[in-house]
């Protein structure tokens, strides 16, 4: 069936640090890729998406692009900051009604 | 507009007690989706109604049920409580068309449930 599988938090940065945190999926069909995040005591918000092969989906300094060779969805950022601790989820839709969520990685980032 | 409403925040229940989540949808939106979400497992999709149909179904046991109401208020209830339904219940609404691949969902807040 269809999957995310993302890499084990947490991870831990000093502020202004490149991220990383690395998101694969299988799917059939040709899926729509999402990032959501988490702040402490909230539900997920949507960070940005991508909806076809090539996408780059890009949102507050965030960046992802939906690489279908490697069924990757890599979520990027140059410099993180404090306020970007949370915890991140992958995800995708391929139709049924049901989007399929990762088990999140946690992110902190240290002043 | 208002958001995703979920109530009520924090329940804590003892096993084999039952329990009742409610979840009002952003106005306008018809789809609801409930996920369980634990620290070991991520988000685990429950089920998603629009127009008070059941349209997917994830893989828990018969305790766990949904419905949903004309003015796509959502509700889900656990029967028979275990310790291991300790979870963050969490409802999303879309508003957009069956079909469709890009999917965003609205997420509440959730409710935080404790079964002791």
């Amino acid at each position: 069936g269809d999957s995310v599988t993302q890499m084990e938090g947490p991870v831990t940065l000093s502020e202004e640090a490149f991220l990383t945190i690395n998101c694969t999926y299988t799917a059939t069909g040709y899926p729509s890729l999402f990032w959501y995040v988490q702040y402490p005591g909230e539900g997920l918000q949507l960070l940005l998406k991508a909806t076809k092969a090539d996408d780059k989906g890009s949102n507050k300094g965030f960046e992802a692009t939906y690489r279908k060779e490697t069924t990757s969805f890599h979520l990027e950022k140059g410099s993180v900051q404090v306020s970007d601790s949370a915890v991140y989820f992958c995800a995708l839709y391929t139709g049924g009604f049901k989007t399929i969520f990762g088990a999140g990685t946690r992110l902190f980032v240290k002043a | 507009k208002a958001g995703v409403t979920q109530t009520p925040r924090y329940l804590i229940k003892t096993r084999g007690q039952q329990v009742t989540l409610s979840c009002s949808p952003i106005s306008g939106h018809r789809s609801v989706s409930w996920y369980q979400q634990t620290p070991g497992q991520g988000l685990q999709f429950l089920f998603e109604y629009f127009s008070e149909t059941q349209r997917n179904k994830g893989n828990f046991p018969g305790r766990f049920s949904g419905r949903q109401f004309s003015n796509s208020r959502s509700e889900m209830n656990v029967s028979t409580l275990e310790l291991g339904d300790s979870a963050l219940y969490l409802c999303a609404s879309s508003s957009l068309p069956t079909g469709l691949t890009n999917e965003k969902l609205f997420f509440g807040s959730g409710t935080q449930l404790s079964v002791l």
